[in-house]
């Protein structure tokens, strides 16, 4: 089974709305990641988190918020979305000692 | 600041033949880690293959291997025997900060298999 599952799949928002994406892992892993790609960007890191309770800006925090209630659950928070934001969001999970990370499926939100 | 370029946009193959990827990494860390991750056409991401930067041995993982020449700051991925399955999107990637899993990537190298 899939260690990391995503919420929504697939998601279309409007201006200004508010948009949730959540993420779910069963790895126990401590650390969990916020990735967004874009054609011609590549994957960029947006938030991460070190452990329930804790959340760290990564390259392009800029109209995110994270949240790590668990060591299970990391979501992504899109208080005003933008269509800029339209984008796939991956979630992923790892551990310090390793460096390799485990993907969720991905989330396609589109902002109109 | 850390960077990581992938020059090969796409690459085409014949199945069974052997392909290698280019990628080279910037730094100013003496300690970094650098990875091999795949992008199938699902958009599943998965992790292939890890080059720790103090080890002098190219990594090996089944028919993936690794040609890690650090002086030239180049870790290229070779894959050998390729099936029609491998064709994805292939992305180089480098810790940054130590082994926190902060990955910085590549903007990805397509790879086609052809029967």
């Amino acid at each position: 089974e899939a260690a990391v599952t995503q919420s929504p799949r697939n998601k279309v928002a409007v201006t200004g709305g508010k948009v949730t994406l959540s993420c779910n892992q069963t790895n126990n892993h401590n650390n969990m990641y916020w990735y967004r790609q874009d054609t011609g960007h590549g994957l960029r890191l947006i938030h991460y988190s070190y452990g329930a309770g804790s959340t760290e800006k990564g390259d392009i925090p800029d109209g995110y918020k994270a949240s790590r209630p668990s060591q299970e659950n990391f979501s992504l928070i899109l208080e005003l979305a933008t269509p800029s934001q339209t984008s796939v969001y991956f979630c992923a999970s790892g551990t310090a000692n390793t460096g390799q990370l485990y993907f969720g499926e991905g989330s396609k939100l589109t902002v109109l | 600041a850390q960077k990581v370029t992938q020059t090969q946009t796409s690459i085409s193959v014949m199945e069974k033949t052997t392909v290698t990827m280019d990628c080279v990494y910037e730094t100013r860390d003496s300690s970094y880690f650098l990875f091999w991750y795949k992008q199938t056409a699902s958009g599943e991401i998965v992790f292939l293959i890890r080059q720790d930067s103090y080890k002098k041995e190219n990594a090996t993982e089944g028919h993936y291997s690794l040609n890690f020449q650090k002086p030239k700051s180049s870790i290229g991925l070779i894959i050998t025997a390729t099936q029609i399955e491998d064709s994805a999107v292939y992305f180089c990637a480098m810790s940054i900060t130590g082994n926190t899993g902060k990955l910085i990537f590549g903007l990805g190298t397509t790879l086609q298999v052809q029967p």
